[in-house]
């Protein structure tokens, strides 16, 4: 199956700084998601992009499928951003419509 | 809409006892899907429903899992005979379409005691 490793996987920021987490993956994808995992455990949705570039207020994601990564950037870090955000990948040979998770990134904003 | 549902938010069970839990996805999805989450690991995928149709089980669901979707609408998981290896946070999530976004449900988080 397809295989999916997330970069840096902890990263401890000061409130105010930028960011960028990495989304590699093996084979080629028709879906790609960036979630943030809150304390309690939802998946929240952050943006949808098998390909090209994305923005929702801080944050902006680029998918350039045909080098199979994604990148996630958060500007501005806020203590509230602190969580996990995992990268998953639909697509590649076989079961299409399945996600496949990353292990994920432990993200630490600090006052 | 308020999206996808799980019932229970929480379960403790001793082991050898079944357990059932409840996903009410999104009104218009008709894809369901089955995830578990263990402790420092990425969301894996279980089982996924085109409305009331199964179409794949993962090998991590053992012949002590099954899951349901009576018409195509609400979505039932249970375990049977609970062992300790089975605590883990279960997920549920719906899409419109295979490639189209996917939302989560809150989870629901098991422990085996």
């Amino acid at each position: 199956g397809i295989q999916v490793e997330q970069s840096p996987p902890d990263l401890i920021l000061q409130e105010g700084a930028n960011s960028t987490l990495r989304c590699n993956f093996s084979d080629s994808v028709n879906n790609l998601q960036w979630f943030h995992q809150n304390p309690w455990g939802q998946l929240i949705n952050l943006f949808y992009i098998p390909s090209g570039t994305k923005q929702n207020g801080r944050l902006s994601a680029t998918t350039v499928a045909t080098e199979r990564y994604s990148l996630l950037y958060i500007s501005s870090s806020q203590t509230t951003d602190s969580g996990v955000y995992f990268c998953a990948v639909g697509g590649g040979r076989g079961s299409n419509y399945k996600l496949t998770f990353g292990k994920g990134t432990l993200l630490t904003v600090n006052p | 809409d308020t999206g996808v549902s799980q019932n229970p938010r929480h379960k403790i069970t001793k082991r050898g006892q079944n357990v059932t839990f409840r996903c009410d996805p999104i009104s218009e999805h008709n894809r369901l899907y089955w995830y578990r989450q263990t402790l420092g690991q990425g969301p894996e995928f279980l089982t996924y429903f085109q409305n009331e149709a199964q179409l794949e089980k993962s090998r991590l669901l053992s012949d002590r899992f099954s899951a349901e979707r009576p018409k195509g609408s609400f979505s039932t998981l249970e375990i049977q005979r609970t062992e300790q290896g089975d605590s883990a946070m279960y997920l549920c999530a719906s899409s419109w379409a295979w490639d189209t976004e996917a939302f989560f449900g809150q989870g629901t988080r098991l422990t085996v005691v």
